[in-house]
């Protein structure tokens, strides 16, 4: 799998948007990007996923570049609530490939009022 | 749905005795995963299940640590005889398209 770089640290004020990067330069053809979170003292959350395209749910915002070297996920309106650590994982999305994500150190948003 | 259920939500043992973690996966979810978080470490795959049956148990540490999956509604992580390194947050996690995960929300694991 592709490594992925993210800053250890953000900020981002409430009601702000909050603009996370992810550097994955050797991402391959049929490699997708996946977005979790995990706030403190609970297990990681799936927030979005794409190949190409850019995509958004209910959640976020996953904007890929068009050489797809790298990434941003957008949370549109932060709040307090949003304040954890964001990973970005890069896997290859085949069945009988295994599912060891590499989850990283991730980046760790502090949300402030 | 109520998610993945995970107990007990914390557990304080003594070095030697034997823990057992347990898993109750979302309904309809044929994958289940369990992880170990530690700060040294991060988040690890320990072993992952398909329609009960393991299928990748490569992360297990070692032969004190064995997982069952004896229906789709239940999963087991068992550690025997426990050690001090073994403290951890240990996450169960279910899917049905992985790698689109559901994680419980851990058992926080003291050995002493």
């Amino acid at each position: 799998d592709a490594k992925t770089t993210q800053p250890p640290s953000m900020d981002c004020a409430e009601g702000r948007a909050a603009n996370l990067p992810c550097n994955h330069s050797t991402i391959s053809g049929n490699e997708y990007v996946y977005w979790y979170r995990q706030i403190h003292s609970q297990g990681p959350q799936y927030i979005i996923h794409g190949l190409k395209n850019n995509e958004t749910n209910e959640m976020a915002s996953l904007i890929i570049t068009e050489d797809r070297k790298s990434s941003t996920l957008i949370l549109p309106h932060a709040t307090l609530r949003d304040t954890a650590v964001y990973y970005c994982i890069v896997r290859v999305d085949l069945s009988n490939s295994g599912y060891a994500l590499n989850f990283g150190k991730g980046t760790s948003l502090l949300v402030t009022p | 749905d109520a998610g993945v259920i995970q107990s007990p939500r914390h557990e304080v043992t003594e070095m030697g005795q034997e823990v057992t973690l347990r898993c109750k996966p979302i309904s309809g979810h044929d994958y289940l995963f369990w992880y170990r978080q530690t700060m040294m470490r991060g988040l690890e795959l320990l072993i992952y299940f398909n329609n009960n049956v393991p299928i990748d148990d490569s992360g297990m540490p070692e032969d004190r640590f064995s997982a069952k999956m004896p229906n789709a509604s239940f999963s087991t992580l068992k550690i025997q005889p426990s050690e001090p390194r073994d403290s951890a947050v240990y996450f169960c996690a279910s899917s049905v398209v992985p790698p689109k995960l559901f994680f419980g929300s851990g058992t926080q694991l003291s050995v002493l």
